[in-house]
């Protein structure tokens, strides 16, 4: 089965600018995640959809970031204006019901400057 | 509070040495446990998994980890490293009664692989 797909893969910007991150998940997987993941860091979690709709978003700073799920299919992740301390990498994780592992994509890295 | 424990950032193998990487969970539930492996400018693959049942799990490349109730632990091992192991660790923790909550990580070991 195809995997979980994200783009782009990195991206550079300044900062107070705004940026946009996209995955698709497994066909199928109800569960999305994003998370962030600070260098030398574990991944932490900003927010949680459960098809379009959001179950756990507490860890998102909700005063720049947003996230969507529509048709409960893809998702973006925007930041805006992006922060210096929100260079990370950003991954996007599915998950069907039962007893499966979660599904990671390659990530978006981002850095700004 | 719900939190994984890698005690170790870096460790350093010789080629061919065993291996065990450490962790440690405090979890109010019981625990789903994994293991994931992560090399440079990759996502994250899964190694291994509990859910329940033998403690013993077996995992792709020859890893393996044993799952201690009494000690909240999921430590990772292999008999063998191979230069190829050499990447970062995560072990990671999530609910076994709350399908799809997302999972706890800790912070991460390093592996190198000494020739």
């Amino acid at each position: 089965e195809a995997g979980v797909a994200q783009s782009p893969r990195y991206k550079i910007i300044e900062k107070r600018q705004s940026v946009a991150f996209w995955c698709n998940p497994i066909s199928g997987h109800a569960t999305l995640y994003w998370y962030q993941q600070i260098l030398g860091q574990g991944p932490k979690l900003l927010i949680q959809f459960q098809n379009n709709g959001v179950v756990d978003d507490s860890q998102l700073p909700k005063d720049r970031f947003s996230a969507e799920r529509l048709k409960g299919v893809d998702s973006t992740l925007k930041i805006q204006p992006a922060k210096l301390e929100d260079s990370a990498v950003y991954l996007c994780a599915s998950r069907t019901t039962g007893k499966d592992g979660y599904t990671f994509g390659s990530g978006t890295r981002l850095t700004v400057v | 509070a719900q939190s994984v424990t890698q005690p170790d950032i870096h460790i350093t193998v010789s080629e061919g040495a065993s291996l065990e990487l450490r962790c440690n969970y405090s979890y109010g539930a019981t625990p789903y446990l994994f293991w994931y492996v992560q090399s440079p400018g990759q996502g994250l693959q899964l190694l291994l998994k509990y859910f329940s049942g033998d403690t013993l799990v077996q995992g792709i490349k020859g890893f393996e980890a044993e799952f201690k109730r009494s000690q909240s632990s999921f430590n990772l091992r292999k008999p063998s490293v191979h230069w190829s192991d050499a990447a970062e660790y995560f072990c990671a923790v999530g609910p076994a009664n709350q399908a799809g909550t997302a999972l706890i990580f800790g912070k991460g070991t390093t592996l190198s692989v000494s020739s």
